[in-house]
This record gives C-alpha cells, sequence and structure tokens, in this order.
C-alpha cells in the first residue's frame, strides 16, 4: 500500500490530452515539491517534473506537472505511442525523521 | 557526467544479509547538496524507497525497514553501501541507488538497477 495515491491505470489515443492525478497529505505533498517519474519496461525511473511543474532540459513541454494542496497531477498533452510507460509521482514526507514516498504507479496505455 | 551503478550479489538465501554498493563518480558525496537513496522495485510492482545518506552523513530509513537496514558512505572511494539483514523472499526485486532532487538534494540521476533474488 503506497503512502501517495495513484490511479493504477490510465489511457488514451494519439494526440490526446491525459492527465495522472496523485494524492498525498499535509506531511509530503503538502509540505514538500513533488516529482514525476516515467518508467519504460526494463529501464530506471526518468525524471519528467520536478518542483511540481518544472521540466529537466530534455523532457518535452507536452508533459507538465501542477499541485494544489495535498495533491498532484501530471498532464500529458499529445500523446504519443513512445508515451507508453509507468508514471510514479513522489515527495519527500516530514513524518517522523523523514523519508521518500512514491505512488502506487500508474500504467499508462496508448490505444 | 554523473553516473551511478549498482553492485552485489544476484542471489542470496532467506535469513541472509545482503550488502549492495552503489559506485559513483562525476559528484562527491562531500560536496554540499549531494544525497543518494536506494530504492527498490519487486518484479512488476512499484517503487518503493529504502534509505538516503547525506553529505554530511544524515541518514534517512524507511518506516517498516529501519530495523533491518544501515547506509553508509566512503568518499574516498565514492561508495555507498546498504545492507539489509534477514533477507526474505519477498525482497526479491531489482534495487537502485539514485540521487533524487527535492529541496535539499540537487540532481536526479539513477543507476540502471540490480536484480537480486531471495530463494534457498
Amino acid at each position: 500500500q503506497s503512502v501517495l495515491t495513484q490511479p493504477p491505470s490510465a489511457s488514451g489515443t494519439p494526440g490526446q490530452r491525459v492527465t495522472i492525478s496523485c494524492s498525498g497529505s499535509s506531511s509530503n505533498i503538502g509540505s514538500n515539491p513533488v516529482n514525476w517519474y516515467q518508467q519504460l519496461p526494463g529501464t530506471a525511473p526518468k525524471l519528467l517534473i520536478y518542483s511540481n511543474n518544472q521540466r529537466p532540459s530534455g523532457v518535452p513541454d507536452r508533459f507538465s506537472g501542477s499541485k494544489s494542496g495535498t495533491s498532484a497531477s501530471l498532464a500529458i498533452s499529445g500523446l504519443q505511442s513512445e508515451d507508453e510507460a509507468d508514471y510514479y509521482c513522489a515527495a519527500w514526507d516530514d513524518s517522523l525523521n523523514g523519508l521518500w514516498v512514491f505512488g502506487g504507479g500508474t500504467k499508462l496505455t496508448v490505444v | 557526467q554523473v553516473t551511478l551503478r549498482e553492485s552485489g550479489p544476484a542471489l542470496v538465501k532467506p535469513t541472509q544479509t545482503l550488502t549492495l554498493t552503489c559506485t559513483f563518480s562525476g559528484f562527491s558525496l562531500s560536496t554540499s547538496g549531494m544525497c543518494v537513496n536506494w530504492i527498490r522495485q519487486p518484479p512488476g510492482k512499484a517503487l518503493e524507497w529504502l534509505a538516503r545518506i547525506d553529505w554530511d552523513d544524515a541518514k534517512y530509513y524507511s518506516t517498516s525497514l529501519k530495523t533491518r537496514l544501515t547506509i553508509s558512505k566512503d568518499t574516498s572511494k565514492n561508495q555507498v553501501v546498504l545492507t539489509m539483514t534477514n533477507m526474505d523472499p519477498v525482497d526479491t526485486a531489482t534495487y537502485y541507488c539514485a540521487r533524487i532532487r527535492t529541496i535539499s538534494c540537487s540532481g536526479d540521476y539513477w543507476g540502471q538497477g540490480t536484480l537480486v533474488t531471495v530463494s534457498s
């Protein structure tokens, strides 16, 4: 049971816009910035979004992030077949001594 | 260029202690803002964070696993070591070392991961 809650699956057709939600609490998303990762099969996660809505260099502007209160969202516009992957949200949690918490992951299918 | 590489046994027996080493290059763990984490991923399942060590030797552990984990660093060798005691088949996973970007830690880089199977 992951601390951050994501829908297990999402889907869209090429060119469509899809959003993936991530729900947390006051000690994690409510207090700290959110990262989003893309994981292609058999590979390590790749940072897509940091600090809620910032894109590292090289990440297409089709990917965008937002945060409100204790929830965050990842939006992918102009969906492409290569976007089919697992997506994870992550945030530092200030409870106890501090720890990273991840979402359970959302498998995005491009139909 | 920042790189991280995990190494350790591919197979361990139940009850044994797992020792994993993360060897990195392109940065020094004695520099302010540097942090190294261990994360694992059982086959077909989600990412699970395990531990983090910072440039100032601050250490953080997963609440559910903290009694079994120890993280340490050897700055001179550019290595971070994770030990996990009392291994069980449910600990079978790909183990990643990574720098994860947050307020106090810069950069986001991941190793390729190493698969550890726990079986007798």
